[in-house]
């Protein structure tokens, strides 16, 4: 399977607490994407890391792509009860040519009030 | 802009009926994807198009699944006949240039 996985699958923290998820991947890609869905809604994404960057900011958000390692993390810093939510990293394959994303199982995030 | 826009919300049918998914795409977005979201199975995409025109439709499950996308602001899916292990939340996601997707509430489709 090309999909990426999220590790871990499920984390909970308190309010205020930093909150790291990692997602590894098995092929070359042109970019990783992560993407969050709160419950019975959407997905909306969030951010997107080119093959060519390493670390990339958005807000309270921080990105890592090691592409030596086919991995990323993402980092919610200062979280809020509002990030409670599912996490998902999607891959854009370089080897398909196409425009599609594989995502991963997500990793569902907990933020106690 | 209002987003991608899906209906129904919610369907419920019974096995053997023909069901028909509608997404209306971001104005303007060259890209609509077709994806099914289930526990056991995660975020799988079943179909996307570039500018109206089916580009891969491997995931599709079997020739129960059709999709069409007549013009650039409408698409629809189709199961016939409708079976229990297809129910599942149906999403449909729009994007320019096929990179950022931006995904519709999805349908939450119970086949009894």
């Amino acid at each position: 399977s090309q999909q990426g996985e999220e590790d871990p699958q499920a984390l909970s923290i308190q309010e205020g607490e930093n909150a790291t998820m990692n997602c590894s991947y098995k092929t070359s890609i042109n970019n990783l994407q992560w993407y969050r869905q709160n419950s019975g809604r959407g997905l909306v994404h969030l951010i997107l890391i080119r093959s060519n960057e390493r670390e990339k900011h958005s807000g309270r958000l921080r990105v890592t792509l090691d592409t030596s390692k086919k991995s990323s993390s993402l980092l919610i810093t200062a979280s809020r009860a509002a990030d409670t939510a599912s996490y998902f990293c999607a891959t854009d394959v370089a080897s398909t040519g196409a425009n599609n994303l594989f995502f991963g199982t997500g990793t569902r995030l907990t933020v106690i009030p | 802009d209002a987003g991608v826009i899906q209906s129904p919300r919610h369907e419920v049918t019974e096995m053997g009926q023909e069901v028909t998914l509608r997404c209306k795409p971001i104005s303007g977005h060259d890209y609509l994807f077709w994806y099914r979201q289930t526990m056991m199975r995660g975020l799988e995409l079943l179909i996307y198009f570039n500018n109206n025109v089916p580009i891969d439709d491997s995931g599709m499950p079997e020739d129960r699944f059709s999709a069409k996308m007549p013009n650039a602001s409408f698409s629809t899916l189709k199961i016939q006949p409708s079976e229990p292990r297809d129910s599942a939340v149906y999403f449909c996601a729009s994007s320019l240039g096929g990179h950022e997707q931006f995904f519709g509430p999805g349908t939450r489709l119970t086949v009894l």
